[in-house]
């Protein structure tokens, strides 16, 4: 069955600084593979989906990720953190016609 | 993407008693999942709710304790049963469209239980 590992369950950085926040799948067919926010107290937001086609996938609030296969990598990213950006986040893996997987969270503080 | 709504969005429940959490999606969709995520940590997956059979189970997770009901393609209901105060957690519902990950996993805003 497929599985997510994300390295880090807490990650910190400066206002303005790179956001990068790492998750390794595991899937015996081609993945796709999500990141989803989670604000305290709130439900889960879609930040971004990779399903097919290009491997460098762009979200809302400015986030990005690529998925690398030959690393079985799906990083989050985004160039410069704003304070607005602290939450969980939780990266994801479904093998398409199925249920998704979640990684254990990365919980983000941005420091002013 | 499917819009969901879930309800109750909260509730307090005494222990030995039992809690349906109701989740109605605006369009047929196949297949629909019902996860908890306790407090602190990431969403574990309690089932899988196909209309027209039984719901499949995660290790762990049992009907007697989890009953669920699919009557149609836009509704299900989880029933936690028999609380204790280690059932707090917040319950969600999703659900895939009939395009298969391409049209991407939608969740509702979720229940937030606490047996006191």
């Amino acid at each position: 069955a497929q599985s997510v590992t994300q390295l880090g369950s807490h990650v910190s950085v400066s206002e303005g600084a790179l956001v990068l926040l790492r998750c390794n799948y595991s899937s015996s067919v081609p993945p796709y593979l999500f990141w989803y926010v989670q604000y305290p107290n709130q439900g889960l937001q879609l930040l971004l989906k990779y399903t097919t086609g290009a491997t460098l996938v762009k979200g809302i609030n400015g986030f990005e990720a690529e998925f690398k296969k030959s690393e079985t990598s799906f990083h989050l990213t985004k160039p410069s953190a704003h304070m607005s950006d602290a939450a969980e986040y939780f990266c994801a893996v479904s093998e398409g016609n199925n249920d998704m997987r979640f990684g254990a969270g990365t919980r983000l503080t941005v420091k002013p | 993407s499917a819009v969901i709504s879930q309800k109750p969005s909260r509730d307090i429940c005494q222990r030995g008693t039992s809690l349906t959490i109701q989740c109605q999606v605006d369009s047929q969709v196949t297949m629909m999942f019902w996860y908890r995520q306790q407090p602190g940590q990431s969403l574990t997956l309690i089932a899988t709710a196909n209309q027209g059979s039984e719901a499949t189970y995660e290790s762990g997770f049992v009907i007697d304790k989890f009953p669920i009901s699919r009557p149609n393609l836009t509704f299900s209901t989880l029933t936690v049963s028999n609380m204790s105060p280690e059932d707090s957690s917040i319950y969600l519902c999703s659900v895939l469209g009939t395009g298969g990950g391409l049209y991407g996993y939608t969740f509702g805003s979720g229940t937030r239980l606490t047996v006191v």
